[in-house]
């Protein structure tokens, strides 16, 4: 099955800082999206990006599908931006199950 | 509209006991998946279903088992828990199989004594 690889896997900035957080994946994929996962556990959205660049705010993300990677970007961090980051993808095979990268766990200093 | 539910948000259980754990998609979403986050193996995908059909099923053992209803809700169940199944049990809705954004409700975290 797809490999999904998250880097760095942990991450500490100050606050304003920018950070770039990339996701590799092994094979063509249909759907890549990316979460961020709060402090209760909740998986929240923030990208639905198979390809292309979407900006939301301080966050933007870009997949290049071709070369099998995303990245998500943080601009001007808070410390509400902490957490947990994940990637997840779902293959283009009929069985592809939708498998998750292990995240980044970003810590932001106040 | 509202989000996924998940019910209830907490339990414990002793080893041996089952659990049934309950998942209400979003209005409209036809597609349920479930996924077990622990910390030493990340979220991993149980199983999804469709049309109250399951349509995948991750690598877990035949205690893992679920259901979907005419209405979309989704039910699953662990059966003769163990310990390593304590975990928090993530349920996500999508608008259809392998289409689009899933969205997850707050998870229910269960504890195995």
């Amino acid at each position: 099955g797809i490999q999904v690889e998250q880097s760095p896997p942990d991450l500490i900035l100050q606050e304003g800082a920018n950070s770039t957080l990339r996701c590799n994946f092994s094979d063509s994929v249909n759907n890549l999206q990316w979460f961020h996962q709060n402090p209760w556990g909740q998986l929240i959205n923030l990208f639905y990006i198979p390809s292309g660049t979407k900006q939301n705010g301080r966050l933007s993300a870009t997949t290049v599908a071709t070369e099998r990677y995303s990245l998500l970007y943080i601009s001007s961090s808070q410390t509400t931006d902490s957490g947990v980051y994940f990637c997840a993808v779902e293959g283009r095979n009929r069985d592809d199950k939708i498998i998750f990268g292990k995240g980044t766990r970003l810590h932001i200093l106040p | 509209k509202a989000g996924v539910t998940q019910t209830p948000r907490y339990l414990i259980k002793t080893r041996g006991q089952q659990v049934t754990l309950s998942c209400s998609p979003i209005s409209g979403h036809r597609s349920v998946s479930w996924y077990q986050q622990t910390p030493g193996q990340g979220l991993q995908f149980l199983f999804e279903y469709f049309s109250e059909t399951q349509r995948n099923k991750g690598n877990f053992p035949g205690r893992f088992s679920g259901r979907q209803f005419s209405n979309s809700r989704s039910e699953m169940n662990v059966s003769t828990l163990e310990l390593g199944d304590s975990a928090l049990y993530l349920c996500a809705s999508s608008l259809a199989l392998a289409v689009g954004e899933l969205f997850f409700g707050e998870g229910s975290r269960l504890t195995v004594l």
